[in-house]
């Protein structure tokens, strides 16, 4: 079965960090590049970052660039997003998704959620 | 950055309705629209890819259309399942950027 399956969100304080992980499984991984994309409560989805197959090629929204690291580790079939210098508007479920190309973002993991709060 | 205005924003709609979505793009981005469908607390579901594909699994009910600016999503003979709210995405450049969503409501 394909799967994403993200961990590492949590409570943190304005100024912080965290490490957001996304595992995969049920398909080659390191043929596809990956995005984060969040959602912040009641509203719409934000694409964040994304990474190419090979790790090679990164990319981000304005908001983020400066702040948040996408990485990828192929033998281990992870993709990470380092989120620094967190603002209360960094709230939000952060999803990782499968870029297939053509196809779109065609699997998604459950989602972590990132609470920035003092 | 490319903008995806969607509308529209919200629509009530009855078991049975016919309803479309449209998304215009603020550039010309030939076919690379997505659509994604979500219910409250779940991730996103993928529905149509390149403007007009179905992924494997996504009911004939729901089609795409579109090219270059303009795009719909169309969704014939609403089920109770259906009511959800939809996303459009453009994938031709980075960034990355979503509509703002239509929440479709009984």
């Amino acid at each position: 079965e394909v799967q994403l399956l993200e961990s590492g969100g949590g409570l943190v304080q304005p100024g912080g960090s965290l490490r957001l992980s996304c595992t995969a499984s049920g398909f080659s991984f390191s043929s596809y590049a990956m995005s984060w994309v969040r959602q912040a409560p009641g509203k719409g989805l934000e694409w964040v970052a994304g990474v190419s197959d090979s790790g090679d090629t990164t990319f981000y929204v304005d908001s983020v660039k400066g702040r948040f690291t996408i990485s990828r580790d192929n033998s281990k079939n992870t993709v990470d997003l380092q989120v620094n210098i967190l603002r209360d508007d960094d709230t939000a479920v952060y999803y990782c998704a499968k870029d297939h190309g053509l196809y779109g973002m065609d699997v998604w993991g459950q989602g972590t959620t990132v609470t920035v709060s003092s | 950055d490319i903008q995806m205005t969607q509308s529209p924003s919200s629509l009530s709609a009855s078991i049975g309705d016919r309803v479309t979505i449209t998304c215009r793009a603020s550039h010309v981005i030939s076919f690379y629209v997505a659509w994604f469908q979500q219910k409250p607390g779940r991730a996103p579901k993928s529905l149509i890819y390149a403007a007009s594909s179905l992924h494997s699994g996504v009911p004939s009910r729901f089609s795409g259309n579109g090219s270059d600016t303009d795009f719909t999503l169309t969704v014939n003979s609403l089920q109770p399942e259906d009511f959800a709210t939809y996303f459009c995405l453009q994938y031709n450049t980075y960034p990355l950027t979503f509509g703002g969503g239509t929440k479709v409501e009984i």
